[in-house]
């Protein structure tokens, strides 16, 4: 059956702390896999990662493909308290998510 | 550039009910997806839909459907209702299959 687990589900950190995100896959004909970041509203798009672009970054957030080991990372450098939400992962094609890492940043 | 619209924002059904709920994608996107999002499952896919058929479908009963128009505007209907039903429906768009998605603002849905 194919599945995203993301862990953990939930992490509690103080602002300024370096935070890794893990999402693990099993998807058949897999093509992508997407980070989203969901606060109150809906999730916004984060990065695509594919076989062609395994490692992206956007200031203090990067990201990086396993394909190897079916896996992605996602880290956040010097947290702020802005970065408190629901951090989501998603296969692309055939859409799956996983059940989100709720990150929340102490002051 | 305009962002995803979906419509109703809120709706109160009672049990065996049916409703419609509407999307309206980015321009130019062709491809909208739905999800059923509750805070014990997450968001969970319901389907997905490319100029006008149907390209994936998640595991929901057959009372939730959907089509997609010429103009790639969507409709999810679910008919006969469940409490269970209660939850946020989001739909998303993206310009191909498989790329980013654009969310709209939901459609929270209350079924008592």
């Amino acid at each position: 059956e194919d599945k995203v687990v993301q862990s953990p589900l939930s992490l509690v950190v103080h602002e300024g702390d370096t935070v890794t995100l893990n999402c693990s896959y099993e998807v058949t004909n897999f093509r992508s896999l997407l980070w989203y970041k969901q606060e109150k509203k809906a999730p916004t798009f984060l990065f695509m990662l594919t076989s062609s672009g395994i490692e992206k970054k956007s200031g203090r957030l990067s990201s990086i493909l396993d394909k190897k080991e079916l896996s992605s990372i996602l880290n956040i450098t010097a947290t702020q308290t802005g970065d408190s939400a629901i951090y989501l992962c998603a296969t692309g094609d055939k859409i799956i998510f996983g059940k989100g890492t709720r990150l929340h940043i102490l002051p | 550039k305009a962002g995803v619209t979906q419509t109703p924002r809120y709706l109160i059904k009672t049990r065996g009910q049916q409703v419609t709920l509407s999307c309206s994608p980015i321009s130019g996107h062709r491809s909208v997806s739905w999800y059923q999002q509750t805070p014990g499952q997450g968001l969970q896919f319901l389907f997905e839909y490319f100029s006008e058929t149907q390209r994936n479908k998640g595991n929901f009963p057959g009372r939730f459907s959907g089509r997609q128009f010429s103009n790639s505007r969507s409709e999810m209907n679910v008919s006969t209702l469940e409490l269970g039903d209660s939850a946020l429906y989001l739909c998303a768009s993206s310009y191909l299959k498989g790329n980013e998605q654009f969310f709209g603002p939901g459609t929270r849905l209350t079924v008592l």
